[in-house]
């Protein structure tokens, strides 16, 4: 049973490029939730996804958009980089919006340059 | 919303001492305290967790204390390994907004 999968596992952009990070839930999970983690931090809420619509959202810019598809995947999309954008991206799948079977993924370490 | 403090920062101990690792907490709502292991290039694996009603939980060398009326929780290993050593980070789930607060991790390294 394939866990939480993310692509790609590592990313160099430069700064004002775009970027589309996915995630594939754990089997039987339909929520996604994005964090980011910059170096020596914990992981920070960006925004959770259910039922194809954003749900909720944490202290994030505009910048940082997201889509859930049908069969629950879900992508996470940064305009206009910034150099602070640099962090690794994990994601997180869970069955409903409740903490059930919450997991994480690997992750995506994107570098902006 | 909610804030996770998570103390020390780095912990450095000779294999077969215990660790502890402390965490506050600033909601009350707050009702499920997780906690993860993220080794290098991985993402975070929960290694343990306890939800409000209990006040404590232990599995093998394992254990979290919680104290719902200092808004505290602990993680206790024992009979530590070097391949315990990893980055560990608590975490709260702010009931209210349904979403997990962490603490900014602890580098436990153990020595052999």
């Amino acid at each position: 049973d394939a866990g939480v999968t993310q692509s790609p596992t590592h990313l160099i952009k430069t700064r004002g490029q775009q970027v589309t990070l996915r995630c594939s839930p754990k089997s039987g999970h339909d929520t996604v939730s994005w964090y980011q983690q910059a170096l020596g931090q914990g992981p920070q809420f960006i925004f959770q996804y259910y039922e194809e619509e954003e749900r909720q959202r944490g202290n994030f810019p505009d910048r940082f958009s997201g889509h859930q598809f049908p069969n629950y995947s879900s992508e996470l999309n940064v305009n206009a980089l910034l150099l602070g954008d640099s962090a690794l991206y994990l994601c997180a799948s869970s069955l409903g919006r409740a903490l059930y079977g919450y997991t994480f993924g690997s992750g995506t370490r994107l570098t902006v340059v | 919303g909610e804030n996770v403090e998570q103390h020390p920062s780095t912990l450095s101990v000779q294999e077969g001492d215990s660790a502890v690792i402390k965490c506050t907490y600033s909601d009350s709502a707050s009702n499920y305290f997780p906690w993860y292991k993220q080794e290098l290039g991985k993402g975070p694996q929960l290694i343990i967790d306890i939800r409000s009603n209990v006040g404590e939980k232990k599995d093998q060398r394992i254990a979290v204390t919680l104290n719902k009326t200092a808004k505290h929780f602990s993680l206790h290993i024992t009979e530590t390994q070097p391949e315990d050593s990893a980055v560990y980070f608590c975490a709260a789930w702010g009931s209210t907004l349904g979403r997990l607060y962490f603490g900014r991790g602890t580098q436990l390294t153990v020595w052999p």
